[in-house]
Parts: structure tokens; sequence; C-alpha cells
């Protein structure tokens, strides 16, 4: 059974501009979830979406965006990219219910 | 004060010896806790889900529940230099079922 797929797996971008990273869940799984980890935050939970529709939401500005398509595959946009957007972003795939989370080996974004 | 705490270590252990990694919670509205393994410059891989109090066993890994104390814990038996890695706890409730609060993480070393 294939795993939680993100792409890509590094990105640099440069202040201002903007990115979107792609999330395939395991199959089966309808539910998603994306994190940003940093060393002085560690996980941080950005939002997650349920049958193409946003659940739940976090505590980050409008800059961050997702969404999900039918095939349960998602994608996040970050708009004016700034120096302290540099993080590991973590895709989980949800097991029915939207409990138990399973992660992706997630896309290292460095900010320059 | 964070809703989760988790006692952050480092750990540094000599092969065989029993581990035991702690997180305190505040909210008691969690009612699902896991316990997760991160290697370096991978993504959060799942160990242990658990819904209610009491202990639940796999291998030699053994996870805890205390609700009453709003305290968990994940022991490590007969610990591996494999094992060497950073684990997370983290939890949820089921009113944002696909949002989990994390700890910052314990820092584990196994010396050969």
């Amino acid at each position: 059974k294939a795993g939680v797929t993100q792409t890509p797996r590094y990105l640099i971008k440069t202040r201002g501009q903007q990115v979107t990273l792609s999330c395939s869940p395991i199959s089966g799984h309808r539910s998603v979830s994306w994190y940003q980890q940093t060393p002085g935050q560690g996980l941080q939970f950005l939002f997650e979406y349920f049958s193409e529709t946003q659940r739940n939401k976090g505590n980050f500005p409008g800059r961050f965006s997702g969404r999900q398509f039918s095939n349960s595959r998602s994608e996040m946009n970050v708009s004016t990219l700034e120096l302290g957007d540099s993080a590991l972003y973590l895709c989980a795939s949800l097991r029915q219910g939207g409990t138990e989370a399973f992660f992706g080996q997630g896309t290292r974004l460095t900010v320059v | 004060q964070k809703e989760v705490e988790q006692d952050p270590g480092p750990l540094s252990v000599p092969e065989g010896a029993i581990v035991s990694l702690n997180c305190t919670y505040s909210n008691s509205a969690f009612q699902y806790f896991m316990w997760y393994r991160q290697y370096s410059r991978k993504g959060p891989e799942l160990l242990m889900y658990t819904y209610s109090s009491g202990n639940k066993e796999d291998g030699r890994f053994t996870a805890q529940v205390d609700k009453s104390s709003k305290y968990i814990s994940l022991f490590i038996r007969d610990s591996q230099p494999s094992d060497s890695a950073t684990y997370l706890c983290a939890m949820g409730g089921n009113t944002n079922a696909g949002k989990s609060t994390f700890g910052d993480g314990t820092t584990l070393t196994v010396k050969p």
C-alpha cells in the first residue's frame, strides 16, 4: 500500500514569491491535514481538508491557503513568501474518522 | 502555557536500557493520543495510537495514558541504536478530528 507522497521534496524560493506544494494521501483516505515544522515552534497545524472542504484551520495568516481535489489530492499555497516561512511542510493522510494521521516525508522550503 | 508539554531531553541511554518519554496536557477535550518517531530529515512515523486510559503494548513499545492526571508516556524496552530519533507526542479531540496538537519532541540517543 503506497504511503503519503509529497512533492517536491526540496524548494528554494525568494522573498515575495509564491509556492505550491502537493500531497497525495494514502489510497482510500479522504482527509488530509497540513503542518508546518520549525525548530523554534515545532509542529503547527495549518488546515485540514475532507471531501474537498476545509474542515479545520490553524492560526496562520491568509497567505497560507489550501485546497483538495475530488481524488483527495491536496495542495497548499503560500503567497508573498517571508524568510520566516522557511520550514518543513508536512502533509498527513487521515484514516476514516480523521484521528490517526500518517505523514509524508515533507517538503523542505527555504526562503532566501 | 502550551496545551501539550513534553519532557525536552535530550536523552542519552546505553543500548538495552528502558526509556521513558512523557507528556502532559491541559485540554480535557483531548480524546486520542499518538506517539511518533521522527528521524532526521524524515516525516514523523506513527508508532502508537490510543483512545483510552490504560496501557497499550506493541512489541518493545508500551503507551500509557492517564486521563485523570492528563499524562501520557511511551516506554521503550531493550532500546537499540536504531531507536535514536526524536519522539513526538500528539493528541486531539473528536470535535476537531483532523487537528492534532504536538509536543515539541524529545531527542533520544541510544549508545551501543
